[in-house]
Parts: structure tokens; sequence; C-alpha cells
């Protein structure tokens, strides 16, 4: 059984350009949350995809969007990069089983450098 | 105002010494989550301990412990014998029940413990 997994791994952009990250959640899981991790930090929520849709958002600007496909995967785009957006993007995935809670499962990261 | 606080954020001992993680948190909702991770160099994030706010009993799973206080909002993390292998940044966070329950996390900063041999 796959858990998480996240591509690319490393990732060098220059200041103005756009990226995209991605995300394939564990088998089972529908729902995909995302996390900004600088370097020294601790892991900052940026948004969550369920049923394709936004159901929550961090405080993060808009050039932070993201998608969620019907295979449940999921894609974080951030336009008009700054030096600042330079960490380490953390994806995770759960599910909402019989006790109520969404335990959540992390993959390994992408990591985003901004020169 | 949900927060988390890692008071403590670099520590070192030496090998087979026990080493407490303290851990303080905010939070105005009834029903809330307290959690454990530890992050090694690797940077993916290991789960070791989810605890409810309505379970105050402390637990212990071979060497790792969690005491759990609701009176002055603390959950600390005590590793006995501590191992070079237990190197790694640990982080305490926090997911309210009131949040549309979506499971969403709020991190500390992190606490780098460092366990020399």
């Amino acid at each position: 059984d796959a858990g998480v997994t996240q591509s690319p791994t490393h990732l060098i952009k220059t200041r103005g350009q756009q990226v995209t990250l991605r995300c394939s959640p564990k088998s089972g899981h529908d729902t995909v949350s995302w996390y900004q991790q600088a370097l020294g930090q601790g892991p900052q929520f940026i948004f969550q995809y369920y049923e394709e849709e936004e159901r929550q958002r961090g405080n993060f600007p808009d050039r932070f969007s993201g998608h969620q496909f019907p295979n449940y995967s999921s894609e974080l785009n951030v336009n008009a990069l700054l030096l600042g957006d330079s960490a380490l993007y953390l994806c995770a995935s759960s599910w909402l089983p019989g006790t109520g809670f969404y335990e959540q499962y992390f993959g390994p990261g992408t990591r985003l450098t901004v020169t | 105002a949900q927060k988390v606080t890692q008071a403590q954020t670099e520590i070192s001992v030496v090998e087979k010494e026990d080493v407490t993680l303290d851990c303080v948190y905010e939070t105005r909702d009834t029903t809330y989550y307290l959690f454990w991770y530890k992050q090694p160099p690797s940077g993916e994030l290991v789960f070791l301990i989810r605890r409810n706010s309505f379970d105050e009993q402390n637990e212990i799973s071979g060497r790792y412990s969690w005491n759990f206080q609701k009176s002055t909002s603390s959950f600390n993390f005590t590793i006995t014998a501590s191992q070079v292998v237990d190197s790694a940044v640990y982080f305490c966070a926090l997911s309210e029940y009131g949040s549309g329950n979506t499971g969403k996390l709020i991190f500390g900063q992190g606490t780098t413990l460092q366990v020399k041999p």
C-alpha cells in the first residue's frame, strides 16, 4: 500500500516564475491538505481540498492556488514566486473514519528553492 | 486564538539520558486533539501520538511517554534512555474539532533534539 507521494523532490525556480507541485494521496484517502514549512519553522497550513473543492484555507495570499482531481490527487500552484516562498512543501492526505476524526498522513515533501 | 508553543528550540543530551520536550497550547475549543510528530533529516513527518481533549490519561510506548495536563494546557513528551537515532526535530501540533473538523493542524516551532554518543 503506497503512502502519500509527492513530486518533484526538489525544485529550483527564479523569482517571478510559477511552480506546480503534485501530490498523490494514500490509497483510500479523499482529502488532501498542503503545508508550507520554512527553514527552522513548523509547518503552516495552506489549504485543504475535498471533493475537488477548496474546503478550508490558511493565511496565504491568492498567489497560492490548488486543484484536486477526480482521482483525489492534488496540485499546489504558486505564481509570481518570491524568495520567501523557499520552503519544504508538505502534502497530507486523510479520510474520515468512524471515529469522526481525520487522521493525516504526510508525504516526504517537495523542497522549493527560489533564487 | 489557537497556538502551540514549544519553548525549547534546541536540546542536546548524551545517549542514555532522559529528555523531556515541552509543549503548551492555546485553544477555545472544548474538543481538540494534540499530536507529536518526529521529523528526521529526510523531512518526512512521522506520527508519534494523538490525544483527544477528553483523555488525560498518560501514555507510555516503549521509551516514549506523554504527559497531558489540561489544567496547564501542556502536552509534554519524554524520551527515556535516549538513543542517537532519536536525534530529529520534534513538533507538537493541535487540531480543533470546531474548525469544521477538517483536521487542520497547527504546529509549534519545533524542538531540535541532538543525542550525542
